[in-house]
């Protein structure tokens, strides 16, 4: 299977600071999303990375505060923006299409500690 | 009603035991359904997945499916303590989408 690396795998920040996420695949992919969990909580997915275009975001979210860009098929980026202690959370990035199948794999994580 | 359901738990077993996990879901257009493990602290990693009516076996896994009642269920045969985690039930919808479930988590007692 592929390899779905991020980075970094953790960070504290100060409230007011934005953050940014890389998530590398080390193959190609249709679809990338990004997801967050907060501790002892189930999956919310956040938006989904279309390439080339504008992110297609759930409720709740959006870009101001969820900056995405996909320039490629095996990499993505996540920005959380103006940071406040309620982003503390692990931000997980997924992605689907690998070897054309449709299962979803996940990335190791990054876990976000705003103080 | 969620559109992925899954009983919270925790649900405990000894170790040995048959431990059966279960997972609703309400759209009935949904044709693909995969079962994920998630360590304390890790990311979700996949067991298993199921497209047709039926049971699927994996080791000491087993997927079953009811399209007719909506329904998939994983069933760990001799469980070990190493299989306690949480366990995630997902479903791709019609729409294409796929949709996880919060979540069972799984003791096994030594």
């Amino acid at each position: 299977s592929a390899v779905i690396s991020q980075k970094p795998s953790r960070d504290i920040c100060q409230r007011g600071t934005s953050l940014t996420i890389q998530c590398q695949v080390d193959s190609q992919v249709t679809m990338m999303f990004w997801y967050r969990q907060q501790p002892g909580q189930s999956l919310t997915l956040i938006a989904t990375a279309n390439q080339g275009s504008e992110a297609t975001y759930e409720s709740g979210f959006v870009i101001d505060k969820f900056p995405i860009s996909r320039p490629n098929l095996t990499f993505s980026t996540l920005t959380v923006s103006n940071m406040s202690p309620e982003d503390s959370s692990i931000y997980l990035c997924s992605v689907e299409g690998l070897l054309a199948q449709e299962t979803q794999y996940f990335g190791p994580g990054t876990r976000l500690l705003v103080l | 009603q969620k559109e992925v359901e899954q009983n919270s738990g925790p649900l405990s077993v000894p170790e040995g035991a048959i431990a059966s996990l279960n997972c609703t879901y309400s759209d009935r257009g949904s044709q693909s359904f995969f079962w994920y493990r998630q360590y304390s602290g890790k990311s979700p990693e996949l067991i298993m997945f199921i497209y047709s009516n039926g049971d699927k076996e994996d080791g000491r896994f087993t997927a079953q499916l009811n399209k007719a009642s909506q329904y998939v269920s994983l069933l760990i045969r001799d469980s070990q303590p190493s299989d306690s985690a949480t366990y995630l039930c997902a479903v791709k919808t019609g729409g294409f989408k796929t949709i996880f479930g919060a979540g069972t988590r799984l003791f096994v007692k030594a």
